[in-house]
């Protein structure tokens, strides 16, 4: 158990549909990051929240947003969704200055119909 | 051309080998190197970072990074059936206060007794 925790760990949906997911840091890491793997893409970088703010985006669709709360667990906002956005979600959190140091959480895995 | 190129496998080989992980990239800035260890879809886990040129050990893995030719390897003594998993690298681009990650594709192992 790597101490990050996310809900729900299964999601299936309609096309068109928005979603959320929910990504509980472990405590007292700063730093939440977002990433997306399918099959055919492999594990894909969205975003990194710390501590609040944005810090970096990786390949992270206009439809998708996220946000870092004060209580710093973050979501992951996902709207139109498409048949494509199937995949499983992932959050990692890490600490400075150790950021390299990720620590994954279970994933939700998003289903579109 | 993939920023981050690694053979998917399948790589099968006997219990107590040595196995060679491998992954070229082509962005010089890239600055942390990692590797991770994937189980049946779950959360990836950390297994090794490197941040210079050389070799850096642990137990009976052993991360090797080549900057000048871009090349970073994982090696695997003495291998066993739950080392059976999906090796990711990744590598890290410092973005002004952030970090982007990118991963390799992944290469499946099976060890086999």
């Amino acid at each position: 158990d790597s101490g990050v925790t996310q809900t729900p760990k299964h999601l299936i949906t309609a096309t068109g549909q928005r979603v959320t997911l929910r990504c509980s840091p472990r405590s007292g890491d700063l730093s939440v990051y977002w990433y997306q793997q399918s099959l055919d893409q492999g594990l894909q970088f969205l975003i990194q929240y710390y501590n609040g703010e944005e810090r970096a985006k990786g390949n992270i669709l206009e439809r998708f947003s996220a946000q870092q709360f004060p209580d710093l667990h973050s979501e992951l906002n996902l709207s139109s969704l498409e048949l494509g956005d199937s995949a499983l979600y992932f959050c990692a959190s890490s600490a400075p200055p150790l950021v390299d140091t990720q620590y994954f959480g279970p994933g939700t895995r998003l289903t579109v119909l | 051309q993939k920023e981050v190129e690694q053979d998917p496998g399948p790589l099968s080989v006997p219990e107590g080998a040595i196995v060679s992980l491998n992954c070229t990239y082509s962005n010089s800035a890239f600055q942390y190197f990692m590797w991770y260890r994937q189980y049946s879809r779950k959360g990836p886990e950390l297994l090794m970072y490197t941040y210079s040129s050389g070799n850096k050990e642990d137990g009976r893995f052993t991360a090797q990074v080549d900057k000048s030719s871009k090349y970073i390897s994982l090696f695997i003594r003495d291998s066993q059936p739950s080392d059976s998993a999906t090796y990711l690298c990744a590598m890290i681009l410092p973005t002004g206060g952030g970090n982007k990650l990118t991963f390799g594709t992944g290469t499946q192992l099976k060890v086999e007794l």
